[in-house]
């Protein structure tokens, strides 16, 4: 059980345009999902919280308008990267929580911004 | 004092031996220290975790060692195998709170055949 999974597992896109990534609680109801950036041979860095049917919270020097996040429903968030640049391409990983209970991660999205 | 410092950076290990890795953290208010292992390209996955009101606890080859009161945990991994080698971060987070984690900076451990 506890499994989380992301769409799409790997994305290219070009300078300027927006890219959209889901992420799934598939056998649980996630009350709260996180957002993490990782580049590469470094830690992951939270980039926002958020429960269902709210705003999400971000960290501090994340930017909310390039980083858009929805969790509209109990088993899915969306991280959407407007106008992406290639300093945006990182590993993009989700992780879900059901009250009480363990952060499950997501396998991770490899965005590459040419 | 959010940080958790995690250390070594990197090891190298024979098969069999026994890979340590330590975390420290200043935030008393912590309660919550998960350790995750992490292959390249893929998400981390929870190993296990502790609260700070055991010292020790165990599953399997992995066992977590917690010293409340210098604030500080280990990862110990019994008879490592080269299946082991993986990046492993330990995080901490307040259980009660919106318990987003706190990471480590990693240590990338190699398992030698």
């Amino acid at each position: 059980g506890a499994v989380v999974s992301q769409h799409p597992s790997w994305v290219i896109c070009k300078s300027g345009t927006s890219v959209k990534i889901e992420c799934r609680s598939l056998d649980f109801q996630a009350t709260t999902m996180f957002w993490y950036r990782q580049f590469p041979k470094q830690s992951l860095m939270l980039m926002a919280t958020s429960n269902e049917g709210s705003k999400a919270t971000y960290e501090q020097g994340v930017e909310k308008d390039k980083f858009l996040i929805n969790h509209a429903s109990l088993t899915l968030s969306t991280l959407t990267v407007t106008s992406a640049h290639p300093e945006d391409s990182s590993f993009y990983i989700c992780s879900a929580r059901e009250d009480g209970r363990e952060q499950y991660f997501g396998p991770g999205t490899r965005l590459t911004v040419t | 004092q959010q940080q958790v410092k995690q250390s070594p950076q990197s090891l190298i290990v024979q098969k069999g031996g026994i890979p340590i890795i330590n975390c420290a953290y200043e935030n008393t208010a912590f309660d919550y220290f998960p350790w995750y292992q992490q292959f390249p390209g893929k998400g981390p996955a929870l190993l296990i975790a502790i609260r700070p009101d055991v010292s020790e606890k165990k599953e399997g080859r992995f066992t977590i060692s917690f010293n409340k009161s210098a604030k500080q945990f280990s990862l110990h991994i019994m008879d490592s195998q080269p299946g082991d080698s993986a990046t492993y971060f330990c995080a901490a987070s307040i259980a009660s709170g919106t318990y987003k984690y706190i990471f480590g900076t990693g240590t990338r451990l190699k398992v030698l055949a």
